[in-house]
């Protein structure tokens, strides 16, 4: 199956600070990309969607000034967290879909742990 | 009310057991319909997808979805240890973008 990387895969940061994830499509190019959150024990939590060339999509409740989205080329997203609080503390992970997929597949990131002190 | 609903769990099962794992759902424009496997900080794989009513198998795997009930379910014959995970049902519409998820399923599989 098609191959999305992460990095970093984990980051510890100071609060206030901003921290940039990159997700990258390493073998298709991926016209829609997925942010989403974990909380532990929870289940995926959509933040946006990302489309090449385009703004994202922001799920509601999720705030776009604070999760900026950036989907440049064909094969890489980033999303920046902006002055990051504790409570920002998450597994973020990405996910792109491949176009020749006939069903919309996903393929998945492996994820990135944010602690923010 | 969501739109996805999965059996919370969690599931301590002894190795070699059949283990079944659900989900409800509540939108009528789903069409595939998808199981993930996500081991302890990792992202999810995919596990198997249908796309619409009928049974799907692969190795000890079964994919079954009936869309009269609404209803999806995973099964797995023969568990192993290494099946240990949460498992994720997730569906799309036809024309739909984004993954509807269910909230996982914890296994624990017995040695």
């Amino acid at each position: 199956g098609a191959v999305v990387s992460q990095h970093p895969s984990w980051v510890i940061c100071k609060s206030g600070t901003s921290v940039k994830i990159e997700c990258r499509s390493l073998d298709f190019q991926a016209t829609t990309m997925f942010w989403y959150r974990q909380f532990p024990k929870q289940s995926l939590m959509l933040m946006a969607t990302s489309n090449e060339g385009s703004k994202a999509t922001y799920e509601q409740g999720v705030e776009k000034d604070k999760f900026l989205i950036n989907h440049a080329s064909l094969t890489l997203s980033t999303l920046t967290v902006t002055s990051a609080h504790p409570e920002d503390s998450s597994f973020y992970i990405c996910s792109a879909r491949d176009p020749a997929s006939s069903y919309n597949e996903q393929f998945f990131g492996p994820g990135t742990r944010l602690t923010v002190l | 009310q969501k739109e996805v609903e999965q059996d919370p769990g969690p599931l301590s099962v002894p190795e070699g057991a059949i283990v079944s794992l659900n989900c409800t759902y509540s939108n009528s424009a789903f069409q595939y319909f998808m199981w993930y496997r996500q081991y302890s900080r990792k992202g999810p794989e995919l596990l198997m997808y249908t796309y619409s009513s009928g049974n799907k198998e692969d190795g000890r795997f079964t994919a079954q979805v009936d869309k009269s009930s609404k209803y999806i379910s995973l099964f797995i014959r023969d568990s192993q240890p290494s099946d240990s995970a949460t498992y994720l049902c997730a569906m799309i519409g036809t024309n739909a973008g984004k993954s509807t998820f269910g909230d996982g399923t914890t296994l624990t599989v017995k040695p």
